[in-house]
Formats: structure tokens, sequence, C-alpha cells
């Protein structure tokens, strides 16, 4: 299994209050993805990163900001949480040597 | 604006029965991946098809990519209850780097 760690696994928060998830890999991978699971949307792009320093938003991604300022690290950052942003996050990470996306586990969102 | 459709979006069929779950695409793209995802779990790969005319297949899972039709499926032959997940395709775009997905195939195996 690839080594992707995302933590928290399960937050509950309030309306109003900041978050941040993160995402670990031990792959070297170039890329890393966050993504969100709603039912009947499936998966939706939120940010991704091909590089240190190098992000480039997705389908879903007004409310969340990312920063990559290490290989490993992913950082997804809600500034202010809403109701509409409960869900589950995934992480995923890419390579040009590994053609196809490796997922975390995911972390568990509740925005009360 | 890219769309990744699957259809059925959820399926109940007979232990034994065959099935096909299709995945169509509205952007050119060489490579499809399919994935199971069962309850409160990650995303699992199943099948990386890289070209045209690609198939591949493991157990009772096959799957194929026809890339100027812009179609993919997913067959499962004589379903058993361990099938019973929820599947995704996904397109790569824009030199491979970006993934989208379809909304998913809820499958369930009746014993």
């Amino acid at each position: 299994d690839a080594g992707i760690t995302q933590s928290p696994r399960h937050k509950v928060t309030e309306t109003g209050t900041p978050v941040t998830l993160r995402c670990h890999q031990t792959e070297n991978h170039r890329y890393m993805y966050w993504y969100r699971q709603d039912p009947g949307h499936g998966l939706r792009l939120i940010h991704y990163s091909y590089g240190v320093k190098d992000t480039d938003k997705g389908e879903v991604s007004d409310g969340y900001s990312v920063s990559r300022s290490k290989t490993e690290d992913f950082l997804l950052t809600l500034e202010s949480a809403t109701s509409s942003q409960t869900s589950v996050y995934f992480c995923a990470i890419s390579d040009a040597t590994a053609p196809e996306l490796f997922f975390g586990e995911g972390s568990r969102l509740t925005v009360l | 604006e890219l769309k990744v459709e699957q259809n059925p979006l959820f399926l109940s069929m007979q232990e034994g029965k065959n099935y096909t779950i299709y995945c169509n695409y509205s952007t050119t793209s060489d490579r499809l991946y399919w994935y199971r995802q069962d309850p409160g779990k990650s995303l699992e790969s199943l099948f990386v098809l890289l070209s045209n005319g690609a198939v591949k297949q493991e157990g009772r899972l096959m799957a194929s990519l026809d890339t100027k039709a812009r179609l993919s499926t997913l067959h499962i032959t004589a379903a058993v209850h361990d099938l019973s997940a929820t599947y995704f395709c996904a397109v790569a775009v824009y030199n491979f780097n970006k993934f989208y997905f379809g909304s998913g195939t809820k499958l369930n195996v009746k014993p």
C-alpha cells in the first residue's frame, strides 16, 4: 500500500471555525490531490499540487486553500468552515512514473 | 466542462448473473481507471487502462476502453456477494495529472 497518512481521521467542528487537514506521503510522489466525497457526486477535486509551492484549483475550490511547503506534506485549510463543507475528504498522490492515483484513508469532517 | 458519467448509479443483481457498468467521458483521454470502494473505506485501484482497446481482467471483473467512443465498461461475470461495493471510473487529463471521477455505481449482489 502507498504510504499516505491523513490527519485527523475524524473531526467535528462548528460553523465559522478554521480547520486544517493534513496529508503526509512517504512515496516521494510529485503530485498530491485533495478530493471531497459526497453522496451522489462521486469524488470532486478541490485542489492539487504539482510540486513544492505549486498548486492549482480543482472543480470545487471555493472556501478552501492549500499549501505544500515540503514534498511529503499537503495541507487543506477551511478558513471558516460551513455546514456545506461537511464531507469525507480524501488525499491522493500520483507520479509520472506511476500513472494512477493512490488514496489515503480519508478524513471525515462534520461542521455543525 | 469535463463530464464523467456512469450508469447505472445503482445496481441490484442476483448472484450468478452477469452485468455491465458503463463509463462515458466528454474529453479526449487515453487513461481510464476503475476503483472499488467498500462502505466507510478508501478507494482501491482495480484497473488501469492506458490505451485504446485495452482490456484487463481480474477474477470476475473485466474492464475495457474504447477511446474513440470515449467509453469504458466494467463487466461482471457470475456475480458473487463479495463484489457488493461502489465502483468508480476516473479519467486522467491535462498531461494525465488531473483525475476526474464519475458519480459511482453502487452494486448490491443478493444471495
